[in-house]
């Protein structure tokens, strides 16, 4: 069964801190693996698509990495505004497109 | 703004009753998917429609049904309300389920409340 894992569950950072969030995912054949953020009662905002092992992508304070069992997002000098959580989907090779997500990452940075 | 919206924002209703959720993509995507938050589930998949037909299906109950119009707005049916069934309701639109940069963008959510 496709699966998705994040952890941790929730972390805590000062601001300059920087830390990783990581998903690692099972899946019969991935299409990709997105991430997410999500701030409290809004709709998840996209942030990155990963399509193969070695891929990075960059954003500001973000990177996105992808390895064949899991994903990394790094942040780098975090700012309280970067508080959100995070979440990870991944898109499997199936006739659906549907995304399958995890349980996500609560961050946050106090000043 | 991912340029979805969606329609009502809150929803407060009794058990038994039956609710429509409407929901309109960004302009130019012809796919869009229904997704249902709550605490101790996530996000998890409902359906996905692309260009007024229904392409897969998720974890839909039953007592949902969803359309998609020649518009292109979905409306997500809820009937037979449970308490069970309070939650946070999300439409994504995308361009078309096979190209490459397939990103689904979510709007922001219709907030329902069962009592």
């Amino acid at each position: 069964e496709d699966q998705v894992t994040q952890s941790p569950e929730a972390l805590r950072l000062q601001e300059g801190e920087s830390s990783s969030l990581n998903c690692s995912y099972t899946v019969s054949g991935l299409r990709g693996l997105f991430w997410y953020r999500q701030d409290p009662g809004k709709g998840p905002e996209f942030l990155f698509t990963l399509y193969s092992a070695g891929e990075e992508k960059e954003k500001e304070r973000l990177k996105a990495t992808l390895t064949k069992k899991e994903s990394f997002l790094h942040i780098t000098a975090p700012k309280p505004e970067d508080s959100a959580t995070y979440l990870c989907a991944v898109r499997a090779v199936d006739s659906s497109y549907k995304l399958i997500f995890g349980s996500g990452t609560r961050l946050l940075v106090r000043p | 703004d991912s340029g979805v919206t969606q329609t009502p924002k809150h929803l407060i209703t009794a058990t038994g009753q039956r609710v429509t959720l409407r929901c309109s993509p960004r302009s130019g995507d012809l796919s869009v998917y229904w997704y249902q938050q709550s605490l101790d589930q996530g996000l998890q998949f409902l359906i996905q429609y692309y260009n007024g037909e229904e392409r897969a299906k998720g974890n839909i109950l039953e007592r949902f049904s969803a359309q998609q119009f020649p518009d292109l707005h979905s409306e997500l049916n809820l009937s037979s309300l449970e308490l069970g069934d309070s939650a946070l309701y999300f439409c994504a639109s995308s361009v078309e389920p096979g190209a490459h940069d397939n990103e689904q963008f979510f709007g922001p959510g219709t907030r329902l409340t069962v009592l």
